[in-house]
């Protein structure tokens, strides 16, 4: 039972270019997060999902498209990468929202130089 | 949005207890908070959640006054293991309403 699976664990851009993250649970959660962690910063949300075929913004959307084409996957895009997306990326999942705890993965380090 | 609010670092010493406090001013109805603990290179790990009162498991306790407008973790008797970044989190059920404080770095000494 691996739980929250992130891939990659590292990864090094360049301006401009474009990625996809992946993100898996198999533990048949229904609500899935990606959050990014800057220091001093906490984690805050980029978007967020509440079931198969959804998707929503949260605190800081911009940059980032997500899509959830299967209820164990949760995909975070980059189309344009720039230097202020270099940040640590963690994926969550739960049951449901904030009154159920979450399950986080380990975590991307994303550089974009 | 509820902002929360939690001091940066604290230092403790093995056997002690440690209490690490959030504020959340502007928690709505419906909000619960959620401690989490992070080691480094790790994602967070869930530690406890309340509404409201006392909740006690294991490993630790969350106090939640009546006003709800702070809450505190409490962990007996840490140890060196315990050292770690501790997170308060607010949130409601309908998934985009999540708060994170800027996390505690507790240092356990021996």
């Amino acid at each position: 039972n691996a739980g929250v699976t992130q891939t990659p664990k590292f990864r090094v851009l360049k301006t401009g270019q474009s990625m996809t993250l992946l993100c898996a649970q198999d533990m048949n959660h229904e609500y899935m997060y990606w959050y990014r962690q800057d220091p001093g910063m906490g984690l805050r949300l980029i978007h967020y999902s509440v079931g198969e075929g959804t998707t929503a913004k949260g605190e800081v959307p911009d940059g980032y498209n997500v899509s959830r084409l299967k209820k164990q996957n949760f995909l975070l895009g980059l189309e344009s990468a720039a230097p202020s997306q270099t940040s640590v990326y963690f994926c969550a999942s739960s049951w449901t929202g904030g009154n159920q705890p979450q399950h986080f993965g380990d975590g991307t380090r994303l550089s974009i130089l | 949005l509820a902002k929360t609010t939690q001091p940066i670092s604290m230092d403790s010493y093995e056997g002690q207890e440690v209490n690490i406090t959030c504020s959340h001013n502007n928690i709505a109805t419906n909000d619960y908070i959620t401690w989490y603990q992070q080691f480094p290179s790790q994602g967070p790990r869930f530690i406890i959640q309340g509404y409201k009162t006392k909740v006690t498991n294991e490993v630790a306790s969350l106090f939640i006054p009546a006003d709800r407008k702070s809450s505190t973790l409490s962990l007996p008797r840490v140890s060196l293991s315990d050292t770690a970044v501790y997170y308060c989190l607010v949130g409601g059920p309908g998934g985009g309403k999540l708060i994170f404080g800027q996390g505690t770095e507790l240092s356990v000494k021996p």
